[in-house]
């Protein structure tokens, strides 16, 4: 089935030290989003990518870097996690960008120590 | 910036029972969708409805949209344990960049057998 598809689920790393989340597709969709979702709390979308054009949205913290090598990947490196950044991360594909509906993957929970 | 706010926050009910959640946001939208997280898990996308809408229908499933009020509600009916989730509408805004889906904090919905 296509899907979205998001390694790891579960996430430990230490506070300042880098960590790397993966998110692939098989649905061959244009745009892939990466989303923050702290506890009862709204998602909160950090950048989406249309092909290879990166959108950064203007209160992401530099922190966040995401890179897209190809159509199916996509990856949210955080570069020195702080206690703040502990939250669930949401990756999210649409064929194009809204108003199309987005397919999301089940989340990486990241817990920083 | 949040745009859209569920209301309930939460909401508990008997299995067999009717569910109402609303949405309501601030400025002008394109369109609005509807989205259902199970707990620790990624959204499902529900229903999109456009601006020139008023009501639509998806089995069980019935969104309106009131521009006028700025307000939306999702009626769930005959209602099922499987259904218990939380429910967030999205927005964009007229004139927001493209591809910026804006979450509300979304409604918990308890369906008790």
């Amino acid at each position: 089935d296509a899907m979205v598809i998001q390694n790891p689920r579960y996430q430990v790393t230490q506070f300042g030290k880098p960590v790397t989340l993966s998110c692939s597709q098989t649905l061959n969709h244009n745009v892939m989003y990466w989303y923050q979702q702290k506890s009862s709390q709204a998602p909160k979308l950090l950048f989406h990518y249309y092909d290879k054009d990166f959108n950064n949205e203007a209160d992401t913290p530099d922190n966040f870097q995401s890179r897209r090598p190809n159509t199916s990947f996509c990856f949210l490196d955080i570069r020195s996690p702080g206690l703040g950044d502990a939250a669930m991360y949401l990756c999210a594909t649409s064929r194009h960008r809204f108003p199309y509906e987005q397919y999301f993957g089940p989340g990486t929970r990241l817990t920083v120590t | 910036s949040q745009q859209g706010e569920e209301d309930p926050q939460a909401l508990s009910i008997q299995e067999g029972e009717n569910a109402t959640m609303n949405c309501s946001y601030k400025t002008s939208i394109n369109n609005l969708q509807w989205y259902r997280q199970n707990s620790g898990r990624g959204l499902v996308h529900l229903i999109l409805i456009r601006s020139n809408e008023r009501e639509k229908h998806s089995g069980r499933l019935r969104v309106t949209l009131d521009t006028s009020k700025k307000s939306s509600s999702l009626l769930i009916t005959a209602s099922r344990a499987a259904d218990t989730a939380s429910y967030f509408c999205a927005t964009d805004a007229e004139g927001g960049s493209q591809g910026n889906l804006i979450f509300g904090k979304g409604t918990k919905l308890s369906v008790k057998p």
